[in-house]
This record gives structure tokens, sequence and C-alpha cells, in this order.
């Protein structure tokens, strides 16, 4: 299986700043088929990016995706209040689908 | 509108079989590229993937996990239903059904990432 892994474990940024946030896979991924997720305290994820690069419908253009191979990156280019939460990237591009451990980010 | 909710017991104990259905709505598991997943999230951890059943009664498997799992579908009552055996302490986490999103295909498989999920319900597993 594909073993994603996340950095940094917490980011801690205050609002208005640029946060980056890293999923590193340990073979290439299919195609890019990599997704992100956001998670609030007490809700389910939330689609924020697929095919590596992709917004979901919705997902305000502060967030961006990029990356290919074993090296992705999601990016959200001023943090807003509502940004702060659990970040998890997922590869879809091999069975079993696998996620990172996640990548908090909090107020500074 | 999709939505999709989990349903089944809070708590189960030890060695039992825990059955969880997934009721959706605002599209159909009988059209082509559509697909239902399970996946789970212990407390204070990150999420598994479980399974995952297709519009075609395709279904995948966690491998570490196949041997407990059953994934099954009811089209007429646009459900899903997971059944996993053997319940143990270590199972309790928030159990979370999504559909599938835009879904890509070739010769070796089905790809999609998750799309709409579910509000998620927690079980505990104890004694």
């Amino acid at each position: 299986e594909i073993v994603l892994t996340q950095s940094p474990g917490t980011l801690s940024l205050s609002p208005g700043e640029r946060a980056s946030l890293s999923c590193r896979a340990r073979q290439s991924v299919t195609r890019d088929y990599l997704a992100w997720y956001q998670q609030k305290p007490g809700q389910a994820p939330r689609l924020l990016i697929y095919g590596a690069s992709n917004r979901a419908t919705g997902i305000p253009d502060r967030f961006s995706g990029r990356g290919s191979g074993t090296d992705f990156t999601l990016t959200i280019s001023r943090l807003e209040p509502e940004d702060f939460a659990v970040y998890y990237c997922q590869q879809y591009g091999s069975s079993p689908w696998t996620f990172g451990q996640g990548t908090r980010v909090d107020i500074k | 509108q999709i939505t999709l909710k989990e349903s089944g017991p809070t708590l189960v104990k030890p060695t039992q079989t825990l059955t969880l259905t997934c009721t959706f709505s605002g599209f159909s598991l009988s059209s082509f590229g559509v697909g239902v997943g399970w996946i789970r999230q212990p407390p204070g951890k990150a999420l598994e993937w479980l399974a995952l059943i297709y519009w075609n009664d395709d279904k995948r498997y966690s491998p570490s996990l196949k041997s407990r799992l059953t994934i099954t579908r009811d089209t007429s009552k646009n459900q899903v239903v997971l059944t996993m055996t053997n319940m143990d302490p270590v199972d309790t986490a928030t159990y979370y059904c999504a559909n599938t999103g835009d879904l890509d295909y070739d010769s070796t498989g089905y790809y999609s990432y998750f799309d709409y999920w579910g509000q998620g319900t927690l079980v505990t597993v104890s004694s």
C-alpha cells in the first residue's frame, strides 16, 4: 500500500498568513490521483482538492494544490479564521486507498 | 442535493458483529460511475478507508480488514450496508460513509476520491 506522510504535524500561523502543507508518498501516486480534505472538530471531512490540483465545488480560490509523483502541496494563500482545522491528503490511484496522518493548522 | 447518513448501534460488545447502514439521497447507486465507501476514524486519530461498492456491484476492501468486512447495497432503498465481524475495542471509531466523485477508469480499475460525506456515527466497542 502507498504510505502518505504529511508534514508538519502542526502548523501554527496567524490569520492572513500563508500556509503550505506537504504530503509525500512512499511511491508514485498513479496519475496524481491525490485529494485533500479539511476536517473541523466534530465534523466530517470536506473535500477541498482532487486530482492534485482541482478545486472541489464551492471551495474558495485561496486553496490550491500542486505536485506530482510523490510530492504534493496544499497551499492556503491567506488564512481565514474558518481555515483553522486538520487537513488530510488521500491517494486513490492504488487500492487500498490511503490517507496521511493529517496536519493541524492552529492559531498562533 | 446529495446527503448521506450513517445509522447503527453506538455500543457493541467485543466479538460481536457490527452492522452499519448508510442511507443516501440525491444520487443513484445504479448510475454508471457511482460508488459509496466507508471510512473510519478512531478518536483523535487519522482516517482509514474500509470498503467501497460501485454501481455495478463491484466491491473493494481494505486488505488488512478484508476477512472481517462485507459491503452490500440495496438500490431500491438507497442504502449501503457494512458489516464488520469480531469487533474489538481497537475498532472504536467514528464510521463515515461517503460517495465517490467523478470516476476515472481503465483496464486495471476505478479511480475516485470521496466527494460528499455523512456526519459519521461513533461506535464504541466495550464489554
